[in-house]
């Protein structure tokens, strides 16, 4: 079953405007990934936050995780026509031994 | 570019072809993976790789038989195949093969299945 879920399914903002996208899960988790993937191109790896984390940055993202909730969230600020992409989020299911994704949010920064 | 090549990049076959996927990671890593993404659906995990020995196969039809000759090297190996396998195939490598590690993937070969 699908272990991470992201929210919202879309998401269509102005350049500059942050964005905010939210990813839930169902097990306990080691740690929490979020990648980006271009129309029709792989996966690129965006930021790793472990399971004893709560926040993290890299650049103009921010990632949180509530551990309590089974939640984690990604910011992009000051949002650019180029993070125009699918994001998800994954984590390393029940036992730790795979990524398991969920269906992503389609992200749409207008110029 | 992210250090994980795959060939072809774009592959129309016909259910009674016979036709491979290839991917090559320059990387120094010991695990490979093989996901397909279709359409509105979430990425599925297809094959894992450790140390060049299958370690995971998640209920994958017979039609698809992967092969890992070293560890650098993964290949997809495709045969009667039908219209629903059409699809995004990617490839991923990483540092063990576990849900610790971050992947580095592939571009993806985009399967047409006539």
């Amino acid at each position: 079953s699908q272990q991470g879920e992201e929210d919202p399914q879309a998401l269509s903002i102005q350049e500059g405007e942050n964005a905010t996208m939210n990813c839930s899960y169902k097990t306990s988790i080691n740690n929490l990934q979020w990648y980006r993937q271009n129309s029709g191109r792989g996966l690129v790896h965006l930021i790793l936050i472990r399971s004893n984390e709560r926040e993290k940055h890299s650049g103009r993202l921010r990632v949180t995780l509530d551990t309590s909730k089974k939640s984690s969230s990604l910011l992009i600020t000051a949002s650019r026509a180029a993070d125009t992409a699918s994001y998800f989020c994954a984590t390393d299911g029940r036992y730790g031994n795979k990524l398991v994704f969920g269906a992503g949010t389609i992200l749409r920064v207008k110029s | 570019e992210t250090g994980v090549t795959q060939t072809p990049r774009h592959l129309v076959m016909g259910m009674t072809n016979k036709k491979s996927l290839k991917c090559e990671q320059h990387l120094g890593h010991n695990a490979m993976y093989w996901y397909k993404q279709s359409a509105k659906k979430p990425l599925e995990l297809m094959f894992v790789y450790s140390l060049e020995e299958r370690v995971e196969n998640n209920s994958v039809p017979s039609r698809f038989s992967p092969e890992c000759p070293n560890s650098s090297h993964l290949f997809l190996h495709l045969h009667t195949l039908q219209p629903e396998d059409s699809a995004l195939y990617l490839c991923a490598s990483s540092q063990g093969a576990s849900g610790y590690n971050e992947q580095f993937f592939g571009p993806g070969t985009r399967l047409t299945v006539l």
